[in-house]
């Protein structure tokens, strides 16, 4: 039962590098989300997809681009580093639930990666 | 543009004291209001949520209160203990649309023994 598994953990970077983050979930969720994390101001949406083959962008998407080949993967790509997205970026996925309750829209997080660039 | 400010920023408590953690939002379309809790080293996990058709839910320790004409629900954690000792965040989302979170920036409880 792994839920949502985040890849890499850990990374550091030189301005200009590129790389990409993978996030896998195995609960069959129709809904992703990549968020980063800073300190004092929360987690904040990067981008999203609603379904496989279909993304968007969320508060803070500039510097960033991703895929949904597949369902049950969702890849956040840095094509060039810059130092301000030194963060720990966050993937989680929820269910697609057609009747409103309190728990209609219960997000599932990732443990998180690390990046930092140098 | 910040939908949901969230205080005080931290916050520390004595075993067995209540912990309050408050929360304010901007839309007017966000119709659910959940409590997520976040350990070090972890990605945040829910904790408890409201629909704004009820006023306050409890679950064990922990209640939300929710005042829809205040724009303003709060997280109350009683008899709090080392255990809660964690960052919360608030968040809120709509049902339709795109439903992703929109998340306070978060309180980081220390619960002293």
């Amino acid at each position: 039962n792994a839920g949502v598994t985040q890849t890499p953990k850990f990374r550091v970077l030189k301005t200009g590098q590129s790389m990409t983050l993978l996030c896998a979930q195995d609960m069959n969720h129709e809904y992703m989300y990549w968020y980063r994390q800073d300190p004092g101001m929360g987690l904040r949406l990067i981008h999203y997809s609603v379904g496989e083959g279909t993304t968007a962008k969320g508060e803070v998407p500039d510097g960033y681009n991703v895929s949904r080949l597949k369902k049950q993967n969702f890849l956040l790509g840095l094509e060039s580093a810059a130092p301000s997205q030194t963060s720990v970026y966050f993937c989680a996925s929820s269910l697609l639930r057609k009747k409103a309750g309190s728990e209609a829209n219960v997000l599932t997080f990732g443990a998180g990666s690390r990046l930092t660039v140098l | 543009q910040q939908q949901v400010k969230q205080s005080p920023q931290s916050l520390i408590v004595q075993k067995g004291g209540i912990s309050i953690i408050n929360c304010a939002y901007e839309n007017t379309a966000f119709d659910y209001f959940p409590w997520y809790q976040q350990f070090p080293g972890k990605g945040p996990a829910l904790l408890i949520a409201i629909r704004p058709d009820v006023s306050e839910k409890k679950e064990g320790r922990f209640t939300i209160s929710f005042n829809k004409s205040a724009k303003q629900f709060s997280l109350h954690i009683m008899d709090s203990q080392p255990g809660d000792s964690a960052t919360y965040f608030c968040a809120a989302s709509m049902s339709t649309g795109r439903r992703a979170l929109t998340f306070g920036s978060g309180t980081r409880l220390q619960v002293q023994p």
